[in-house]
């Protein structure tokens, strides 16, 4: 168990729908980072908060948003669903001091879009 | 934007025998490489890390190795064990991983017994 939490495990939708994915990262850590893993593009950086702030943009979408709220847990919207959105979405946490930036990932949710 | 690459896609070793993956990244101002571990359905799990101020690394079976003139790294395992087959990811940041990761494809480890 790595200490970061996401909820919910599993969700399937429809095209076209909004989802919210949730992230609590280990307790400590103030950057949240969200991945997304499917078949075809293997594990995506999507986008990182740090302590409430956006600091790093990856291949995150228009359509996909995020936040970081200030008991540091983070959500991801994901909205105008398609069915090439189904995937597992990760998020990470770590810590950031003079050497520490390990990250660590949460289990994730799969994302079914139907 | 970082590129990374990483061979083999998939790897088959008998038990006990020596495994060898390897990555080349792009960005010549990448300074952080780490290796996570998945298994089927879970998360990845970081087993290893190396910094670009360091050649080498080892943590017991695992070590990784940097060569930075060449931009490459690699992940051994030694004496494999039935529990190491996964899928094996090199990633590379050039924040010292304080900033998104870029990964490899991956690579299926089978540990034959």
């Amino acid at each position: 168990d790595s200490g970061v939490t996401q909820t919910p495990k599993h969700l399937i939708t429809a095209t076209g729908q909004r989802v919210t994915l949730r992230c609590s990262p280990r307790s400590g850590d103030l950057s949240v980072y969200w991945y997304q893993q499917s078949l075809d593009q293997g594990l995506q950086f999507l986008i990182q908060y740090y302590n409430g702030e956006e600091r790093a943009k990856g291949n995150i979408l228009e359509r996909f948003s995020a936040q970081q709220f200030p008991d540091l847990h983070s959500e991801l919207n994901l909205s105008s669903l398609e069915l090439g959105d189904s995937a597992l979405y990760f998020c990470a946490s770590s810590v950031e001091g003079d050497t520490d930036y390990e990250q660590y990932f949460g289990p994730g949710t799969r994302l079914t879009v139907t | 934007g970082e590129n990374v690459e990483q061979h083999p896609s998939t790897l088959s070793v008998q038990e006990g025998d020596s495994a060898v993956i390897k990555c080349t990244y792009s960005d010549s101002a990448s300074n952080y490489f780490p290796w996570y571990k998945q298994e089927l359905g879970k998360r990845p799990q970081l087993i290893i890390d190396i910094r670009s101020n360091v050649g080498e690394k080892k943590d017991q079976r695992i070590a990784v190795t940097l060569n930075k003139t060449a931009k490459h790294f690699s992940l051994h395992i030694t004496e494999t064990q039935p529990e190491d087959s996964a899928v094996y990811f090199c990633a590379a940041s050039t924040g010292g991983g304080a900033d998104g990761l870029t990964f490899g494809k991956g690579t299926h480890l089978i540990i034959q017994p």
